[in-house]
């Protein structure tokens, strides 16, 4: 089945700087990489996504990248703020399944 | 738009009790997902509905796990009798399409 790693598992920067969250996956069929945000206390929460067919998508502050070939996406985070600071996962699922399968998730502190 | 609904948020019980968490999905959605999520992890399916129907119950530990979906909207998962590693958080999902999930915020179980 579907495997997902994610790294760093912490991950600490200064206001104003950059934050990368890299993920590998294993099924070569995956097709739709999702990636959440949880704050303490509450459920994750999506916050951008990319399709096999696109190599890169971008919202704002945030852009997610996908190498198809190295099985490799990475969540990119510019000009971060206080806010920013959660739990960020990486995920993976085939088209048309519904069986998402999550990373073990990034602690990303935003130190002001 | 009202999210996932939770209850209760938080539950203690003592080991060989049992327990019951209540979901109520976004109106309209049709699919409602059960997560495992473990201190410092990724949430982990436990089971899948469409509808009424137990679509994907492959990750529910069946011996102890039970749960269901009358008339297709509200949901409750059951634990009986729990065990100490059943401490956890459980997260109810729900979804329109099979890619966008709208997370609860979560039971959080401890098991004494």
């Amino acid at each position: 089945g579907e495997n997902v790693e994610q790294h760093p598992s912490t991950l600490s920067v200064q206001e104003g700087d950059s934050a990368v969250i890299k993920c590998t996956y294993s099924d070569s069929a995956s097709n739709y990489f999702p990636w959440y945000k949880q704050e303490l206390g509450k459920g994750p929460q999506l916050i951008i996504d990319i399709r096999s067919n696109v190599g890169e998508k971008k919202d704002q502050r945030i852009a997610v990248t996908l190498n198809k070939t190295a099985k490799h996406f990475s969540l990119h985070i510019t000009e971060t703020q206080p806010e920013d600071s959660a739990v960020y996962f990486c995920a993976a699922s085939k088209n048309g399944g519904f069986k998402t399968i999550f990373g073990a998730g990034t602690r990303l502190f935003v130190k002001a | 738009e009202a999210g996932v609904v939770q209850s209760p948020r938080y539950k203690i019980i003592e080991k060989k009790q049992p327990v019951a968490f209540w979901c109520n999905p976004i109106s309209g959605h049709n699919t409602l997902y059960w997560y495992l999520q473990n201190l410092g992890q990724g949430p982990e399916l436990l089971i899948r509905y469409e509808n009424e129907e137990a679509v994907d119950d492959s990750q529910l530990p069946k011996d102890r796990f039970s749960a269901e979906r009358l008339k297709g909207v509200d949901s409750t998962l059951k634990i009986q009798p729990a065990e100490l590693g059943d401490s956890a958080v459980y997260l109810c999902a729900s979804s329109v399409t099979p890619n966008e999930q709208y997370f609860g915020p979560g039971t959080r179980l401890t098991v004494t």
